[in-house]
């Protein structure tokens, strides 16, 4: 069964750079099938997704972070990496890394599909102050 | 206004019904939507519970009770989760969401208190 675990500094200084690593153990992250996705929980607030990539480096980011954000995934390590530049209080949060999996439907004779998270690791608290 | 609204907070009694509802903003359909539902508990990250577009196209999450389910209602624009025969176990933040405008997008999540 695949397991997620997120990794990195719990402590980042405003407008500097966050970073974590998933690492992803009882399955693979250059399984064609999958999506490995980002998402993030401000203490006593919702979720926001961050963004996936394919294994391939394919990416797909939330367009509100994109200009901040980077997804990066090491095959050979079977993880991924985010990124996250210029960081302010309003992006401390939890960090859940996640697998996405896909969802799929016909519309016009067309197949959509929609790589929504299935699994997701525990998550890691980072908190931007100086 | 937000993507997709979900009422703060909702209590019910264990054994009865509760209806979650996830209200998408006007000029979005729901009906063309696919709806997925989360649950999350205190310090635990959220777990899928099922997928919904229409009854014939739905999924449940692997080993979610069936009485976790999804409907819509179109008069209102809004998804709903219905929980039946509730449970103290039950009582948890949830969490509908879309794929809107090339992302993923969450409601702001409704607690669930059953008492």
């Amino acid at each position: 069964q695949v397991q997620l675990q997120e990794s990195g500094p719990r402590l980042v200084k405003p407008s500097e750079t966050l970073s974590l690593t998933c690492t992803v153990s009882g399955g693979s992250v250059s399984i064609g099938s999958y999506y490995w996705t980002w998402i993030r929980q401000p203490p006593g607030k919702g979720l926001e997704w961050i963004g996936y990539i394919y294994y391939t480096g394919s990416t797909n980011y939330n367009p509100s972070l994109s200009s901040r954000v980077t997804i990066s995934v090491d095959t050979s390590k079977n993880q991924f990496s985010l990124k996250l530049t210029s960081v302010t209080a309003a992006d401390t949060a939890v960090y859940y890394c996640a697998r996405s999996v896909p969802d799929s439907e016909m519309i016009t004779n067309r197949y959509y599909y929609y790589y929504y998270m299935d699994v997701w690791g525990k998550g890691t608290t980072v908190t931007v102050s100086s | 206004q937000a993507v997709l609204t979900q009422p703060a907070s909702l209590s019910a009694s264990p054994g009865a019904s509760a209806s979650l509802t996830c209200t998408l903003r006007s000029g979005i359909n729901v009906g063309t939507y696919r709806i997925y539902w989360y649950q999350q508990k205190p310090g635990s990250p959220p777990q899928y519970l099922l997928t919904y577009k229409s009854d014939s196209d739905k999924q449940q999450g692997s080993g979610v009770p069936s009485r976790f389910s999804g409907s819509k209602d179109a008069s209102a624009n809004a998804g709903i989760l219905l929980i039946s025969g509730l449970q103290s176990e039950d009582e948890a933040d949830y969490y509908c969401m879309i794929w809107h405008s090339s992302a993923w997008v969450f409601g702001g999540g409704t607690k669930l208190t059953v008492l």
